[in-house]
């Protein structure tokens, strides 16, 4: 199985900051089949990134992705006030089972 | 308008059973292999099922295997999945969505929420 390890579980920023969120997996990640999510309250998750570092449809251009092998970052070049959520990284790939999530971290409102 | 619409849930006692539906509209929903994900109470999320776009191949996480089964109807535009044997450790958000780019979840229902507890 492979874990992913997300950092930190917490982070407090104010907006117009930038916000840097990380997910370490425990193996090299297939095919480079990471992906992120946004999740608020009440809430299914969004998908935000796939592949890395490409955009899903209607993403703005502030969330980017990037990273290889096992670590890979979530960035948001400038928070905006509907940004403050839960996000999870996700990966897909051959093992047991062949997809698996991070436990999440949540940026709150400092 | 393309969405996924799950029902089904409900308080169930341990060792009892579910169906879960999933109502898929606006896109070729043949196309697509198709997943059940679930988010526990505390939890973080956790990959459930997939189910190839004829229903040919299935799997499952371990812990719902022999359990829980996936199936669709491509004629219904319907996915669905039988809960038996539930353990009080299966309650969790049931949501529904659809495989992605690069083996992603490109669209997710609201969910359905399944209660195990006597």
């Amino acid at each position: 199985e492979i874990v992913l390890t997300q950092s930190p579980g917490t982070l407090s920023l104010s907006p117009g900051e930038r916000a840097t969120l990380s997910c370490r997996a425990s193996q090299s990640v297939s095919n480079n089949n990471l992906a992120w999510y946004q999740q608020k309250p009440g809430q299914a998750p969004r998908l935000l990134i796939y592949g890395v570092s490409s955009r899903a449809t209607g993403i703005p251009d502030r969330f980017s992705g990037s990273g290889s092998g096992t670590d890979f970052t979530l960035t948001i070049s400038r928070l905006e006030p509907e940004d403050f959520a839960v996000y999870y990284c996700q990966q897909s790939g051959s093992g047991s089972p062949p997809i698996t999530f991070g436990q999440g971290t949540k940026l709150d409102i400092k | 308008e393309v969405q996924l619409v799950e029902s089904g849930g409900g308080l169930v006692q341990p060792g009892g059973s579910l169906r879960l539906s999933c109502a898929a509209s606006g896109f070729t929903f043949s196309a697509y292999y198709m997943r059940w994900v679930r988010h526990a109470p505390g939890k973080g999320l956790e990959w459930v099922a997939t189910i190839k776009e004829d229903g040919s191949e299935t799997s499952y996480v371990d812990s719902v295997k022999g359990r829980f089964t996936i199936s669709r109807d491509n004629a219904r535009n319907s996915l669905f999945l039988q809960l038996n044997s539930l353990r009080v450790e299966d309650t969790a958000l049931y949501y529904c969505s659809r495989h992605g780019p690069s083996r992603s979840f490109d669209l997710w229902g609201q969910g359905t929420l399944v209660t195990v507890s006597s």
